[in-house]
Protein backbone atom coordinates (compact mmCIF):
# COMPACT_ATOMS: atom_id res chain seq x y z
CA UNK A 1 0.00 0.00 0.00
CA UNK A 2 1.31 3.18 -0.95
CA UNK A 3 1.86 6.21 1.21
CA UNK A 4 2.87 9.55 1.07
CA UNK A 5 3.79 11.54 4.23
CA UNK A 6 4.40 15.20 4.10
CA UNK A 7 6.75 17.23 6.04
CA UNK A 8 7.82 21.43 6.05
CA UNK A 9 7.24 23.91 7.97
CA UNK A 10 3.81 25.60 8.32
CA UNK A 11 5.07 29.47 8.24
CA UNK A 12 7.58 31.40 5.23
CA UNK A 13 8.73 34.71 5.63
CA UNK A 14 7.53 36.75 2.91
CA UNK A 15 10.40 36.57 -0.10
CA UNK A 16 11.73 33.56 1.70
CA UNK A 17 12.17 30.08 0.27
CA UNK A 18 8.88 27.48 0.96
CA UNK A 19 10.09 24.31 1.29
CA UNK A 20 8.17 20.89 1.68
CA UNK A 21 9.15 17.01 1.44
CA UNK A 22 7.22 14.30 0.68
CA UNK A 23 8.21 10.64 1.63
CA UNK A 24 7.25 7.40 0.06
CA UNK A 25 6.29 4.47 1.50
CA UNK A 26 5.34 1.16 -1.06
CA UNK A 27 6.81 2.73 -3.71
CA UNK A 28 10.01 4.20 -5.46
CA UNK A 29 10.52 7.51 -6.28
CA UNK A 30 12.72 6.26 -8.97
CA UNK A 31 9.65 4.32 -10.10
CA UNK A 32 9.06 4.15 -14.29
CA UNK A 33 5.29 3.65 -13.63
CA UNK A 34 4.87 6.89 -11.63
CA UNK A 35 5.60 10.67 -11.47
CA UNK A 36 5.48 12.93 -8.68
CA UNK A 37 3.67 15.62 -8.06
CA UNK A 38 2.92 18.89 -5.89
CA UNK A 39 -0.74 20.63 -6.06
CA UNK A 40 -1.90 23.36 -3.54
CA UNK A 41 -5.46 24.98 -2.81
CA UNK A 42 -6.54 28.19 -1.53
CA UNK A 43 -9.71 29.81 -1.34
CA UNK A 44 -8.68 32.73 -4.23
CA UNK A 45 -6.69 30.23 -6.59
CA UNK A 46 -8.40 26.79 -6.34
CA UNK A 47 -6.53 23.93 -6.79
CA UNK A 48 -3.61 24.22 -8.67
CA UNK A 49 -1.71 21.99 -10.04
CA UNK A 50 2.23 22.65 -9.51
CA UNK A 51 4.23 20.73 -11.31
CA UNK A 52 6.06 17.31 -11.39
CA UNK A 53 9.08 14.92 -11.58
CA UNK A 54 9.41 11.47 -12.70
CA UNK A 55 12.03 8.95 -13.89
CA UNK A 56 12.12 7.56 -17.45
CA UNK A 57 15.49 6.51 -17.90
CA UNK A 58 16.52 10.07 -16.27
CA UNK A 59 14.93 12.31 -14.55
CA UNK A 60 12.67 14.95 -16.07
CA UNK A 61 10.58 17.61 -14.47
CA UNK A 62 7.16 19.92 -15.32
CA UNK A 63 6.33 23.12 -13.89
CA UNK A 64 3.65 24.51 -14.09
CA UNK A 65 3.35 28.62 -16.09
CA UNK A 66 2.70 30.79 -13.50
CA UNK A 67 5.14 29.79 -10.53
CA UNK A 68 7.64 28.72 -13.55
CA UNK A 69 11.15 29.94 -12.70
CA UNK A 70 10.19 29.64 -8.86
CA UNK A 71 9.44 26.09 -8.34
CA UNK A 72 12.01 23.43 -8.06
CA UNK A 73 11.23 20.19 -7.49
CA UNK A 74 13.82 17.33 -7.08
CA UNK A 75 13.76 13.74 -6.30
CA UNK A 76 15.57 12.14 -3.34
CA UNK A 77 16.66 8.66 -4.07
CA UNK A 78 18.53 8.10 -1.16
CA UNK A 79 15.58 8.75 1.38
CA UNK A 80 12.94 7.66 -1.28
CA UNK A 81 11.22 11.16 -1.40
CA UNK A 82 11.43 14.02 -3.02
CA UNK A 83 10.66 18.19 -2.48
CA UNK A 84 9.27 21.12 -3.51
CA UNK A 85 10.85 24.50 -3.04
CA UNK A 86 9.18 27.37 -4.34
CA UNK A 87 11.36 31.00 -4.00
CA UNK A 88 10.02 34.24 -3.51
CA UNK A 89 6.96 33.79 -1.81
CA UNK A 90 4.32 35.90 -1.02
CA UNK A 91 1.29 35.95 1.04
CA UNK A 92 -0.68 34.62 -2.32
CA UNK A 93 1.53 31.58 -1.92
CA UNK A 94 -0.52 31.10 1.49
CA UNK A 95 -2.08 27.41 0.86
CA UNK A 96 -2.56 23.64 1.59
CA UNK A 97 0.39 22.06 -0.32
CA UNK A 98 -0.72 18.59 -1.46
CA UNK A 99 2.19 15.92 -2.97
CA UNK A 100 0.62 13.79 -4.86
CA UNK A 101 1.36 10.10 -7.28
CA UNK A 102 0.14 9.68 -10.76
CA UNK A 103 0.59 6.56 -12.70
CA UNK A 104 1.99 6.21 -16.02
CA UNK A 105 -0.35 7.52 -18.63
CA UNK A 106 -2.68 7.85 -16.16
CA UNK A 107 -2.87 12.01 -16.24
CA UNK A 108 -4.95 12.00 -12.52
CA UNK A 109 -3.71 12.09 -9.02
CA UNK A 110 -4.61 8.74 -6.93
CA UNK A 111 -3.25 8.81 -4.36
CA UNK A 112 -2.53 12.31 -2.34
CA UNK A 113 -0.62 13.08 0.88
CA UNK A 114 -2.52 14.99 3.70
CA UNK A 115 -1.52 18.19 3.25
CA UNK A 116 0.42 20.91 4.46
CA UNK A 117 -1.62 24.36 5.54
CA UNK A 118 1.83 26.91 4.62
CA UNK A 119 1.27 30.47 5.45
CA UNK A 120 2.98 33.34 4.05
CA UNK A 121 3.31 36.12 7.04
CA UNK A 122 6.36 38.28 8.55
CA UNK B 1 -11.20 31.53 -12.36
CA UNK B 2 -10.49 28.27 -12.88
CA UNK B 3 -9.72 26.99 -16.61
CA UNK B 4 -13.06 24.18 -15.58
CA UNK B 5 -16.00 25.23 -15.17
CA UNK B 6 -18.31 23.70 -12.25
CA UNK B 7 -21.76 24.94 -10.73
CA UNK B 8 -20.24 26.76 -7.26
CA UNK B 9 -23.22 24.19 -5.43
CA UNK B 10 -26.04 21.59 -6.00
CA UNK B 11 -28.67 20.29 -3.18
CA UNK B 12 -30.45 17.26 -2.92
CA UNK B 13 -32.40 15.46 -0.62
CA UNK B 14 -31.41 11.80 1.12
CA UNK B 15 -31.94 8.97 -1.67
CA UNK B 16 -32.28 11.76 -4.45
CA UNK B 17 -30.04 11.79 -7.91
CA UNK B 18 -28.10 14.89 -8.48
CA UNK B 19 -25.44 15.55 -11.47
CA UNK B 20 -22.66 18.19 -11.35
CA UNK B 21 -21.38 19.45 -14.53
CA UNK B 22 -17.98 20.49 -15.91
CA UNK B 23 -17.32 22.19 -18.64
CA UNK B 24 -13.93 23.14 -20.45
CA UNK B 25 -12.53 24.32 -24.07
CA UNK B 26 -11.29 23.26 -27.06
CA UNK B 27 -7.86 22.96 -25.37
CA UNK B 28 -8.78 20.76 -22.92
CA UNK B 29 -11.90 18.44 -22.34
CA UNK B 30 -12.89 19.47 -26.18
CA UNK B 31 -9.32 18.50 -27.26
CA UNK B 32 -10.76 14.79 -26.30
CA UNK B 33 -8.33 14.67 -23.02
CA UNK B 34 -10.43 12.81 -20.25
CA UNK B 35 -12.09 13.80 -17.21
CA UNK B 36 -11.32 12.85 -13.66
CA UNK B 37 -13.75 13.73 -10.38
CA UNK B 38 -12.46 13.95 -7.26
CA UNK B 39 -14.66 14.19 -3.65
CA UNK B 40 -13.07 16.20 -0.72
CA UNK B 41 -14.81 15.76 2.32
CA UNK B 42 -14.02 18.60 4.79
CA UNK B 43 -10.67 18.78 6.85
CA UNK B 44 -8.89 16.37 3.77
CA UNK B 45 -7.35 15.45 1.37
CA UNK B 46 -9.17 15.30 -2.71
CA UNK B 47 -10.07 11.79 -3.21
CA UNK B 48 -10.15 10.08 -6.54
CA UNK B 49 -13.79 9.34 -7.51
CA UNK B 50 -14.59 8.90 -11.13
CA UNK B 51 -11.15 8.35 -13.77
CA UNK B 52 -10.90 8.79 -17.43
CA UNK B 53 -14.75 10.21 -17.59
CA UNK B 54 -16.31 6.86 -16.48
CA UNK B 55 -14.07 4.93 -14.16
CA UNK B 56 -14.74 4.19 -10.80
CA UNK B 57 -11.62 2.85 -8.67
CA UNK B 58 -11.91 -0.04 -6.41
CA UNK B 59 -14.12 1.15 -3.25
CA UNK B 60 -16.04 3.75 -4.81
CA UNK B 61 -19.95 3.05 -4.30
CA UNK B 62 -21.75 2.69 -7.97
CA UNK B 63 -23.69 5.60 -6.20
CA UNK B 64 -21.24 7.17 -8.11
CA UNK B 65 -21.10 7.74 -12.02
CA UNK B 66 -19.59 9.46 -14.85
CA UNK B 67 -19.84 10.94 -18.42
CA UNK B 68 -18.39 12.74 -20.91
CA UNK B 69 -19.79 14.70 -24.19
CA UNK B 70 -17.40 16.98 -26.42
CA UNK B 71 -16.08 19.85 -23.68
CA UNK B 72 -18.37 18.88 -20.53
CA UNK B 73 -18.22 15.75 -18.36
CA UNK B 74 -20.79 15.12 -15.39
CA UNK B 75 -21.16 13.25 -12.26
CA UNK B 76 -24.24 11.72 -11.25
CA UNK B 77 -24.39 10.77 -7.61
CA UNK B 78 -27.53 8.18 -6.88
CA UNK B 79 -29.34 7.74 -3.69
CA UNK B 80 -27.77 10.36 -1.89
CA UNK B 81 -26.66 10.08 1.74
CA UNK B 82 -25.53 12.41 4.06
CA UNK B 83 -21.53 11.07 3.73
CA UNK B 84 -22.02 12.54 0.25
CA UNK B 85 -21.91 15.81 1.59
CA UNK B 86 -18.31 16.92 0.57
CA UNK B 87 -16.71 19.40 -2.20
CA UNK B 88 -16.46 17.73 -5.81
CA UNK B 89 -13.43 18.51 -8.11
CA UNK B 90 -13.28 18.12 -12.07
CA UNK B 91 -9.97 17.72 -13.39
CA UNK B 92 -8.03 17.40 -17.00
CA UNK B 93 -5.54 18.44 -18.90
CA UNK B 94 -4.95 21.50 -21.19
CA UNK B 95 -2.55 21.48 -23.76
CA UNK B 96 -2.49 25.64 -24.33
CA UNK B 97 -1.06 25.50 -20.25
CA UNK B 98 0.75 22.02 -20.90
CA UNK B 99 -0.77 20.84 -17.53
CA UNK B 100 -3.33 19.65 -15.45
CA UNK B 101 -6.24 22.00 -14.83
CA UNK B 102 -9.21 22.01 -12.53
CA UNK B 103 -12.56 23.24 -11.73
CA UNK B 104 -13.30 25.35 -9.33
CA UNK B 105 -15.13 23.02 -7.30
CA UNK B 106 -18.75 22.08 -6.34
CA UNK B 107 -20.12 22.04 -2.69
CA UNK B 108 -23.24 19.07 -2.25
CA UNK B 109 -25.27 20.18 0.76
CA UNK B 110 -27.78 16.85 1.23
CA UNK B 111 -30.86 18.30 2.52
Amino acid sequence: QVQLQQSGPGLVKPSQTLSLTCAISGDSVSSNNAAWNWIRQSPSRGLEWLGRTYYRSKWYNDYTVSVRGRITINPDTSKNQFSLQLNSVTPEDTAVYYCAREGVGDYYFGLWGRGTLITVSS
Amino acid sequence: QSVLTQPPSVSGAPGQRVTISCTGSSSNTGAGYDVHWYQQLPGTAPKLLIYANTNRPSGVPDRFSGSKSGTSASLAISGLQAEDEADYYCQSYDSSLSGWVFGGGTKLTVL
